[in-house]
């Protein structure tokens, strides 16, 4: 297990609603990253966070927001909700911010009807 | 071109089977290259990483060709146990500072008795 927790396991949502997804990172990790893994496809990065602030954003449209706290959990928001959205939304933390070996977090699983 | 790309086969072996597979990226100025993992509905696991011309560990063997701007993974001895999608993952491939993992669609391969 990487010790990066992720919740909830699985969510169901309508088009145009809103979903906050939770990551808690690995122990002396201070840097979280955010991928979206579309079925039969490889993780899309979304955006990663350093420190509490943005520190690079993959092409994702503006209502995929996120936050970084001091314990270095995360969270990512997802406002008006689309179909495409559905998706595994993966966690990953690492040590540093530029490091490709990153931990991830088992997913969470959105379902936009 | 795709920043990263993979065949996706799937590519169904039998045990004690020998396979490999391809990758190929586009930044020529990348550095480290890795190979996660991934489970079926699981999370990508950082299996392999590749800073020179390869790496081995016990039947898994990465190599690196710069000039060719290719990757590849060779296992050995397939076991029942290495059926999973194989991602390749090139940090930064677009160029970027931060740690963006970008990644390949992945390559599916089953290993049968």
């Amino acid at each position: 297990e990487t010790g990066v927790t992720q919740s909830p396991t699985h969510l169901i949502k309508t088009r145009g609603q809103q979903v906050t997804l939770r990551c808690s990172s690995q122990s002396g990790h201070n840097t979280v990253s955010w991928y979206q893994q579309a079925l039969g496809q490889g993780p899309q990065f979304i955006f990663q966070y350093y420190r509490e602030e943005e520190n690079g954003r993959g092409n994702f449209p503006p209502r995929f927001s996120g936050l970084q706290f001091p314990n270095y959990s995360s969270e990512l928001n997802v406002n008006a909700l689309e179909l495409d959205d559905s998706a595994l939304y993966l966690c990953a933390s690492s040590l540093e911010r530029s490091s490709g070996e990153q931990f991830f977090g088992p997913g969470t699983r959105l379902t936009v009807l | 071109r795709k920043e990263v790309e993979q065949d996706p086969g799937p590519f169904n072996v039998p045990e004690g089977a020998t396979v490999a597979f391809n990758c190929t990226y586009s930044n020529s100025a990348s550095q480290s290259f890795f190979w996660y993992r991934q489970d079926c509905r699981k999370e990508p696991k950082l299996l392999m990483s590749v800073y020179s011309s390869g790496n081995e560990d016990g039947r898994f063997t990465a190599q690196l060709n710069r000039a060719s701007q290719y990757i590849s993974l060779l296992i050995r001895d397939s076991k029942l146990s290495d059926s999973a999608t194989y991602l390749c993952v090139v940090p930064n491939a677009g160029g970027t500072s931060y740690g963006k993992l970008t990644f390949g669609q992945g390559t599916i391969l089953t290993v049968h008795p």
